[in-house]
């Protein structure tokens, strides 16, 4: 998707091994978020930041941390990964309230 | 609690046809109702999306219709062709907050030629 960026696209890892996600844009939007897809419960919102250094909670944010030190970054990390955090995740911008934006996803499993 | 529901899981379609897909919510501070379309593999993308000062919103072949007092809103897909094949979500937004989108669990959409 045009101005948004998710890396890895795909990610196999151990259970307990730290993994760190990251949503890279080119929008200059203040507002970035972190969503976890799995099937049966669309899409939940970990966590979210409304500017560089400013997060707060989500829905489902327990086992996961995230950092924001530029404006254009937003990293989530699973601190120690368990097979219950295998998904796919999302990540959003949006430059106000409205008009959300989604990156093309990555597809993690723990093993 | 799940804030927005979503109904049907799944829905088959014949070509030509109208698909609907419709959603309810239970906080009255939600003030912006996105639908989104999925394909496989692919991100969700902003299909349409409607204030509640209005109470229905029409692009083209898709038109949501809203019912503040009832706190549901659908999706109309009017010709459902093939490529209209994909998942759709419900969402739903306390604008003021900008604290994330709320959605439903999705419907797959199916659309036999």
């Amino acid at each position: 998707d045009a101005g948004i960026t998710q890396s890895p696209r795909h990610k196999v890892t151990e259970t307990g091994t730290p993994v760190t996600l990251r949503c890279h844009q080119t929008e200059n939007h203040r507002y970035m978020y972190w969503y976890r897809q799995d099937p049966g419960h669309g899409l939940r919102l970990i966590h979210y930041s409304y500017g560089v250094k400013d997060t707060d909670k989500g829905e489902v944010s327990d086992g996961y941390s995230v950092s924001r030190s530029k404006t254009e970054d937003f990293l989530l990390t699973l601190e120690s990964a368990t097979s219950s955090q295998t998904s796919v995740y999302f990540c959003a911008i949006s430059q106000g309230a409205y008009g959300y934006t989604f990156g093309s996803g990555t597809r993690l499993t723990v093993v | 609690q799940q804030q927005v529901k979503q109904s049907p899981q799944s829905l088959i379609v014949q070509k030509g046809g109208i698909s609907i897909i419709n959603c309810a919510y239970e906080n009255t501070a939600f003030d912006y109702f996105p639908w989104y379309q999925q394909f496989p593999g692919k991100g969700p993308a902003l299909l349409i999306a409607i204030r509640p000062d209005v109470s229905e919103k029409k692009e083209g072949r898709f038109t949501i219709s809203f019912n503040k007092s009832a706190k549901q809103f659908s999706l109309h897909i009017m010709d459902s062709q093939p490529g209209d094949s994909a998942t759709y979500f419900c969402a739903a937004s306390n604008g003021g907050g900008a604290d994330g989108l709320t959605f439903g669990k999705g419907t797959h959409l199916i659309i036999q030629p």
